[in-house]
């Protein structure tokens, strides 16, 4: 079975400052990623995903993945983050040949002015 | 841009009665989905549904739990006689395509179940 674990539930930061959220996988099997945001009362949004090629996916708002497949991780960065990037950030992922997404806990990421 | 929309956006139920909650999903979408999330935990699969009938089902999803495509537009999920630990945040999710070459899954912005 897949699992995802993101490391840090809550991650403060202040205006501008650089940001890493932080997910590992763990699967027998090859697997698709994604990141998903959720702004406070809304739905997830689809913020990027890893299907295959590149290991470094650019997604919206500025925000950057990259799937390292050796150390199971697909951590999400953003070299200079904004208010408006207060959400809750969900690593998922799903195994080819399946359509359920398997979702991390969440990483709250707050920005401090 | 599409969107997949959800009523209500807040659902109050007494325990033992039935709930049906409704979801629109993006219009060429194929594949649609149910996920649901306890407060404070992680987001959850519960079933997904392609050419009308049911493709994949978590063990979450027993026998109290039911879906349907009642015309070419709505997706619906009944549960019977809903329990207090039925209260989530539950999300409706469709896709283009699933499987091999995983499309995106597109959320609405989800229905708040509360159970008394």
């Amino acid at each position: 079975a897949q699992s995802v674990t993101q490391l840090d539930s809550q991650v403060p930061v202040f205006e501008e400052a650089p940001v890493e959220l932080r997910c590992n996988y763990s699967s027998s099997v090859s697997v698709y990623l994604f990141w998903y945001v959720q702004y406070p009362n809304q739905g997830l949004q689809l913020l990027l995903k890893y299907l295959s090629g590149s290991t470094l996916v650019k997604g919206i708002n500025g925000f950057e993945a990259e799937f390292n497949k050796s150390q199971t991780s697909f951590h999400l960065r953003k070299p200079s983050v904004h208010i408006s990037d207060t959400a809750e950030y969900f690593c998922a992922v799903s195994i080819q040949g399946a359509q359920k997404l398997v979702f991390g806990q969440g990483t709250r990421l707050t920005i401090n002015p | 841009e599409p969107e997949v929309t959800q009523t209500p956006s807040h659902q109050v139920t007494q325990m033992g009665q039935e709930v049906i909650l409704r979801c629109v999903p993006i219009s060429n979408h194929l594949y649609f989905y149910w996920y649901r999330q306890i407060l404070g935990q992680k987001v959850e699969f519960l079933v997904s549904f392609y050419n009308n009938e049911i493709s994949e089902k978590s063990e979450i999803f027993d026998d109290q739990f039911s879906v349907e495509r009642p015309d070419g537009s709505n997706f619906t999920l009944k549960i019977r006689s809903t329990k207090l630990e039925d209260s989530a945040m539950y999300f409706c999710a469709s896709s283009y395509s699933g499987g091999a070459r995983n499309q995106p899954q597109h959320f609405g912005d989800g229905t708040r179940l509360s159970i008394l």
